[in-house]
């Protein structure tokens, strides 16, 4: 079990480019969650997926952001046209836990993708 | 509008000392409550769990209490070590798992 990965762990990016992070999640895992996260705060729940369905988007999630988890596997959370307030580490959480109901399984958090618009 | 607190000022201890962290919580019924660890640059690791039935939780130098009424719970770290500076993070799921976090509390433990 090598825990929840993410990629790259650090990007710098120009305002206006589009950027893409990379999940891999515990194997067997079938939920994952995106959290963002700024200095000196605990992380904002973004969306969340059982399996490959997107179950739920935060107000946050602007229309410039998109995430995908094809074939339940693997995610991507998408980032288009860049702005300076986006800049935050962007935190991918995998479990595992029955379709309906969270039962309290432990959440596994990756390290994180720092992204810094300039 | 859901809230969670945590006391935002730094926490200096000295080691061996207990170090007591609050985490408060209003507009919410959360099924489970966590505690996680965060170090610079670094993702929370989990380290508690309580469900809303119960009332303390256990596990190794760390005590959690869970007081629904208060809308409260405690967190201790007891024979604290300089290992232990780090920023703690209450978290309340709800039914699904969505986690919505404090801001975290630093502790710093000096030797």
């Amino acid at each position: 079990d090598t825990g929840v990965s993410q990629d790259p762990r650090h990007k710098i990016t120009k305002r206006g480019q589009n950027v893409t992070f990379r999940c891999d999640p515990i194997s067997e895992h079938n939920r994952l969650y995106w959290y963002r996260q700024t200095l000196g705060q605990g992380p904002e729940f973004l969306t969340y997926f059982q399996n490959e369905a997107q179950l739920e988007k935060s107000r946050l999630l602007s229309d410039r952001f998109s995430a995908e988890r094809p074939k339940g596997s693997f995610s991507t959370l998408e980032i288009q046209r860049t702005e300076q307030g986006d800049s935050a580490m962007y935190l991918c959480a995998s479990s595992w836990g029955p379709r309906d109901r969270y039962s309290g399984n432990t959440i596994y958090f990756g390290e994180g993708s720092w992204l810094t618009v300039v | 509008s859901q809230k969670i607190e945590q006391n935002s000022e730094a926490l200096n201890i000295q080691e061996g000392k207990t170090a007591t962290l609050t985490c408060n919580y209003t507009n919410y019924s959360p099924a489970y409550l966590q505690w996680y660890r965060q170090d610079p640059g670094r993702g929370p690791v989990f380290l508690l769990l309580i469900r809303e039935n119960e009332k303390e939780k256990r596990k190794e130098r760390l005590k959690v209490t869970f007081d629904t009424t208060l809308k409260q719970s405690l967190f201790h770290i007891t024979a604290s070590q300089p290992a232990d500076s780090a920023t703690y993070l209450c978290a309340l799921a709800d039914s699904w798992g969505k986690l919505q976090f404090g801001a975290g509390t630093q502790v710093v433990v000096t030797p």
